[in-house]
């Protein structure tokens, strides 16, 4: 069965520290990747996202992300968070017709 | 203005008496999903739809149903809501086809059965 799962539930890091987000995802193939953000209240707002070809690829609001096909991975990264990105994150995984999302990650940032 | 819009936003029901969550979507998208978004559980997909008349069954489609007689609309159904349904509802949209999905979602339905 298809699944994909984010370790980490919760995170917290410093304002102009970096981040990574994990990913991990469970399918025969290479899967059409996404990374979303909901922000509180609010609904989800597309980060990223990775269908074929390199390998590293760029999002909204200095957000990356590297796929690792032999880890079946597909981690987020932040060179330097900022306050506004405290969110919680989801990846998600399609397959030809359906849609897997994690469980999600919520992030708080210090000051 | 690019925008999948639901109705109501928030609704709190009884147990047994059937509902409707609207869906529209303006972006002429053929792919549109349901989910369900629970604490821990992250979202769900109940429903999908490919295209007008074609719907399928996502990951936990039970006590739900869903039509899509036009491109832009795909409502939810509940006939008979139970509590285990309360939760926070999201439609979305995308394109369909090769390096497509890009999901836009609409703002969320919170449903409270009791």
């Amino acid at each position: 069965a298809q699944s994909v799962t984010q370790p980490d539930i919760h995170i917290t890091v410093s304002e102009g520290a970096s981040l990574e987000l994990r990913c991990n995802y469970s399918y025969g193939a290479t899967p059409y990747l996404f990374w979303y953000v909901q922000s509180p209240g609010q609904g989800l707002q597309l980060l990223l996202k990775y269908f074929s070809g390199d390998t590293l690829v760029q999002g909204i609001k200095g957000f990356e992300a590297e796929f690792k096909r032999s880890q079946s991975s597909f981690n987020l990264r932040k060179p330097s968070v900022h306050w506004s990105d405290a969110a919680e994150y989801f990846c998600a995984v399609f397959t030809g017709n359906q849609f897997y999302f994690g469980t999600g990650t919520s992030l708080t940032v210090i000051p | 203005e690019a925008q999948v819009t639901q109705n109501p936003r928030y609704l709190i029901t009884v147990t047994g008496k059937k509902l409707t969550v609207t869906c529209s979507q303006n972006m002429n998208h053929e792919y549109m999903s349901w989910y369900r978004q629970d604490p821990g559980l992250g979202l769900r997909q109940i429903y999908y739809s490919m295209n007008v008349e074609v719907t399928d069954k996502g990951d936990v489609p039970e006590g739900y149903k869903v039509s899509r007689k036009e491109k832009r609309n795909f409502p939810l159904i509940l006939e008979s809501p139970s509590p285990n349904q309360t939760s926070l509802y999201f439609c979305a949209s995308s394109l369909a086809g090769r390096f497509s999905y890009e999901q836009y979602f609409g703002p969320g339905t919170r449903l409270t059965v009791t």
